[in-house]
């Protein structure tokens, strides 16, 4: 069973901070890894995804993987109230396979 | 670009009812997905659908479970009969094709509530 873990938080972090959010998979495997973000009520939205290690940047986001450890985080710099929402870490093990989503973890940023 | 709907958006049944959620995809986009969301929970993968074939129901439960996808554009999804674990946001996605790093667009969802 290929299972992706986050943590469920809240991760409360205050405005202008920077927030962390890590994620784990099971399966080494795995060629690619997405962030996404939903707002209470909302259907998810693509942030980013990164399929090499290192880290990518895109604005405020950066996506780090480390496929030896196997672990993908994202980092929100600056971060605003408006980022207040749940993060969902997803991961394709190969191929055509779907994604794989975590429970998400629950970001509050406090102003 | 219009984007994935999905309706209803609210659904109230009775356990052992049925229940059915229509899907449309952003047009151009050959592969469908349905997942369950249950509350405090990630998204699970239902189905997907590349055109009409179906890809992947490995986590569909067939016994109440059914989706269809005739022409390769729309999609339903039905459930019967329904049970109180069913409650949940039923969410369509779709991309240009399955796989890779092709993105997935999500629609609003179908929040459903089995009493």
């Amino acid at each position: 069973q290929k299972e992706v873990e986050q943590n469920s938080g809240p991760l409360s972090v205050p405005e202008g901070a920077i927030a962390s959010l890590n994620c784990t998979y099971s399966d080494r495997g795995s060629q690619s890894f997405f962030w996404y973000r939903q707002y209470s009520g909302k259907s998810p939205e693509l942030i980013m995804f990164i399929y090499s290690n290192g880290d990518k940047e895109d604005g405020r986001f950066t996506a780090q993987l480390n496929k030896a450890s196997q672990y993908v985080s994202l980092l929100i710099r600056d971060s605003q109230p408006s980022d207040s929402a749940t993060y969902l870490c997803a991961v394709r093990y190969s191929g055509n396979t779907p994604l794989v989503f975590g429970k998400g973890t629950r970001l509050s940023v406090i102003a | 670009e219009a984007g994935v709907a999905q309706s209803p958006r609210y659904k109230i049944i009775e356990k052992r009812q049925s229940v059915a959620f229509w899907c449309n995809p952003i047009s151009g986009h050959a592969t469908l997905y349905w997942y369950q969301q249950i509350l405090g929970q990630g998204p699970k993968l239902l189905i997907q659908f590349q055109n009409n074939g179906v890809v992947d129901d490995s986590q569909l439960p067939k016994d109440r479970f059914s989706a269809e996808r005739l022409k390769g554009v729309d999609s339903t999804l039905k459930i019967q009969p329904a049970k109180l674990e069913d409650s949940a946001v039923y969410l369509c996605a779709s991309s240009v094709k399955g796989g890779g790093l092709n993105e997935q667009y999500f629609g609003p969802g179908t929040r459903l509530t089995v009493t």
